[in-house]
């Protein structure tokens, strides 16, 4: 299994709600990133974690959380959202922090 | 700041041509460089790595690394429609954690048949 794997692929929500993005892979990395990108922007880092613990915190906004239930898994819970964060959110794995990332499909996400 | 410059384009070529795109960095100390290409709507998905001085080749891919420079550039030959995207170079910079990676904007290649 070379794959990095995210559901949904699409989400449509409401300024109130409370969803939650899933990213698993099983390609034994120990490195798994959320990312999030804007049209035509390049990717921008949100979190890592480093065997399972938070490495990385790129000042991001606590309407956003992660959570790492296990080295496969890697989650981002989503709550009162802005219509500004609406866009493609992407997980990525890596082996090491010398290999480049295995990034999964994204989710597209719309805040309305 | 840690920079990463590309052009952003679009640079566009003719089918069979040689594409060539450019990237700089800041970070003198960076240690490792990625070629990214990613398709409209599609995520990056990893095309090549270097690390050393000098060139490395992979297919119709070729990747070349001046650290004195500080630049670094992925060769595409035989350019095919197939190859039109954008293409993200991204640099593992010294410092910090070894984990992150700068991205640049993306250069928006087209190839015409």
């Amino acid at each position: 299994d070379t794959e990095v794997t995210q559901t949904p692929k699409h989400l449509v929500m409401g300024m109130t709600n409370k969803k939650s993005l899933k990213c698993e892979q099983h390609m034994g990395h120990r490195a798994m990133y959320w990312y999030k990108q804007k049209a035509k922007k390049p990717p921008e880092l949100m979190f890592v974690y480093s065997y399972e613990k938070l490495s990385i915190n790129e000042s991001v906004p606590s309407r956003f959380s992660p959570e790492c239930p296990n080295s496969s898994l890697l989650n981002l819970h989503l709550h009162a959202l802005q219509p500004e964060d609406s866009a493609l959110y992407l997980c990525a794995s890596s082996q090491r922090p010398n290999y480049g990332y295995t990034f999964g499909s994204g989710t597209r996400l719309t805040v309305v | 700041q840690k920079e990463v410059e590309q052009n952003s384009g679009p640079l566009s070529v003719p089918e069979g041509a040689i594409a060539s795109l450019n990237c700089t960095y800041s970070d003198r100390g960076s240690q490792s460089f990625f070629w990214y290409r990613q398709y409209s709507g599609k995520s990056p998905e990893l095309i090549m790595f270097i690390y050393s001085n000098g060139d490395k080749e992979d297919g119709r891919f070729t990747a070349q690394l001046n650290k004195a420079s500080q630049y670094v550039s992925l060769l595409i030959r035989d350019s095919q429609p197939s190859d039109s995207a954008t293409y993200l170079c991204a640099v593992r910079p010294s410092g910090g954690s070894n984990y992150k990676l700068t991205f640049g904007k993306g250069t928006l290649l087209t190839v015409n048949p």
